[in-house]
């Protein structure tokens, strides 16, 4: 079956402008995940869903960032007012019953802001 | 104080040496902890579970030591192939969380 699909693969936005970033996690995962990896850093925590319950904002850089996640399926990062220091890697994963079972990562969208 | 923390390396060895990654946690209420290995510009993969008798996967050997809060991996018989970064990942159950160390790179060279 389909993996965890992100979109798009790539974005370059120009400073101040808002984005939005997609994730489809494989069907029947509950849980959600999104991180975040600068150049030769490790993985950022950013925010975390699981099944109908509050989401985990606690990573969140800044009022900047939020997400959504409807149907508890398909979620949407969104950064508004790009600022450079957002460029990085945005990982999406998911997994059966959070994080005890194996997450499973999308590839990734690489967002540079110019 | 970062919830996983791990030496960045590089560790460059050669072909067929034996090499050890440690990582520390410092929450003692994380509950399941894993190893993930990302090649470059790749998502990250699940490369094994560590379990509190130790696992064994082939030529990877996975431990914790909840005393001392740290988990270990050892690969024998190093192949090129193994060149990656190997990531620490410790799960907190009260957070309902999985915490990521910034990995330990690893290059493998003939």
């Amino acid at each position: 079956g389909a993996g965890v699909s992100q979109s798009p693969s790539n974005k370059v936005t120009e400073k101040g402008k808002d984005v939005e970033l997609r994730c489809d996690p494989i069907s029947g995962h509950t849980a959600l995940y999104w991180y975040r990896q600068s150049l030769g850093q490790g993985l950022e925590f950013l925010i975390y869903f699981q099944g109908n319950s509050a989401p985990d904002k606690s990573g969140l850089p800044s009022d900047r960032f939020s997400a959504e996640r409807t149907g508890g399926s398909v979620s949407t990062l969104t950064i508004q007012r790009t600022q450079q220091e957002d460029s990085a890697v945005y990982l999406c994963a998911s997994s059966f019953r959070g994080m005890v079972t194996e997450a499973f990562f999308g590839q990734g969208t690489r967002l540079t802001v110019v | 104080r970062k919830e996983v923390e791990q030496d960045p390396g590089p560790f460059n060895v050669p072909e067929g040496a034996t090499v050890a990654f440690n990582c520390t946690y410092s929450n003692s209420a994380s509950q399941s902890f894993f190893w993930y290995r990302q090649d470059c510009r790749k998502e990250p993969k699940l490369l094994m579970s560590v379990y509190s008798s130790g696992n064994e996967d082939g030529r990877f050997t996975a431990q914790l030591n909840r005393a001392s809060q740290y988990i270990s991996l050892l690969i024998r018989d190093s192949k090129l192939s193994d060149s990656a970064t190997y990531l620490c990942v410790a799960f907190l159950t009260g957070a309902n969380n999985l915490f990521f160390g910034t990995g330990t790179r690893l290059t493998v060279i003939p």
